[in-house]
């Protein structure tokens, strides 16, 4: 199975911060990676799928880099809204799985 | 709009079974892959199992196999799960999700239900 590994697991920021959350697969996944967000008591949002495709409606303030084992989310700008936490997930093989999960919190 | 609504969640002894069910709305049920996606409380999300469009193919994480079985009835718009010898580890919400169609966007869960809580406990 890959093993998804994301970091920090929490991050305190401030409105208007630029905030970057890292993503490692034990194995090489290409490009096969997405990322989602996720509200207290809400079902997950894809954000971005293919390592930096924005998924309709998120907003360009969203970004997605990275290929092989390494990945990253970055948002330019953290707005109230985005404070949540954040899951990486790889689809290149079965079983399909997740990051532990990075929390941004208010600072 | 899309919607997925799940249903059949409860309290249920450890051994016991419970199934369940997922209601699709707003997009062609039928062209899609689904999948059930779960989440211990307080914990990440784990992916428990996907069905091919038409039924054909199913998928399952080693620690459900041969417990639980993914259905769907594409007549009714419907996605189910029934879930036998239950044990503690398996409580959670469960989430219906649809994965993206796109050649781009595989094995990507685009649409989550809001989930239905499962707790296995004597």
């Amino acid at each position: 199975d890959i093993q998804m590994t994301q970091s920090p697991s929490s991050v305190s920021a401030s409105v208007g911060d630029r905030v970057t959350i890292t993503c490692r697969a034990s194995q090489d996944i290409s490009s096969w990676l997405a990322w989602y967000q996720q509200r207290p008591g809400k079902a997950p949002k894809l954000l971005i799928f293919v390592a930096s495709s924005l998924q309709s409606g998120v907003p360009s303030r969203f970004s997605g880099s990275g290929s092989g084992t390494d990945f990253t989310l970055t948002i330019s700008s953290l707005q109230p809204e985005d404070f949540a936490t954040y899951f990486c997930q790889q689809a290149d093989s079965y079983p399909l799985t997740f990051g532990g999960g990075t929390k941004v919190e208010i600072k | 709009e899309v919607q997925l609504v799940e249903s059949g969640g409860g309290l249920v002894q450890p051994g016991g079974s419970l199934r369940l069910s997922c209601a699709a709305s707003g997009f062609t049920f039928s062209g899609y892959l689904m999948s059930w996606v779960r989440q211990a409380p307080g914990k990440g999300l784990e992916w428990v199992a996907n069905i091919k469009q038409d039924g054909s193919e199913k998928y399952y994480v080693d620690s459900v196999k041969g417990r639980f079985t993914i259905s769907r009835d594409n007549a009714k718009n419907s996605l189910s799960l029934q879930m036998n010898s239950l044990r503690s580890e398996d409580t959670a919400v469960y989430y219906c999700a649809r994965i993206c169609s796109t050649t781009t966007c595989v094995d990507v869960f685009d649409f989550w239900g809001q989930g239905t809580m499962v707790t296995v406990s004597s």
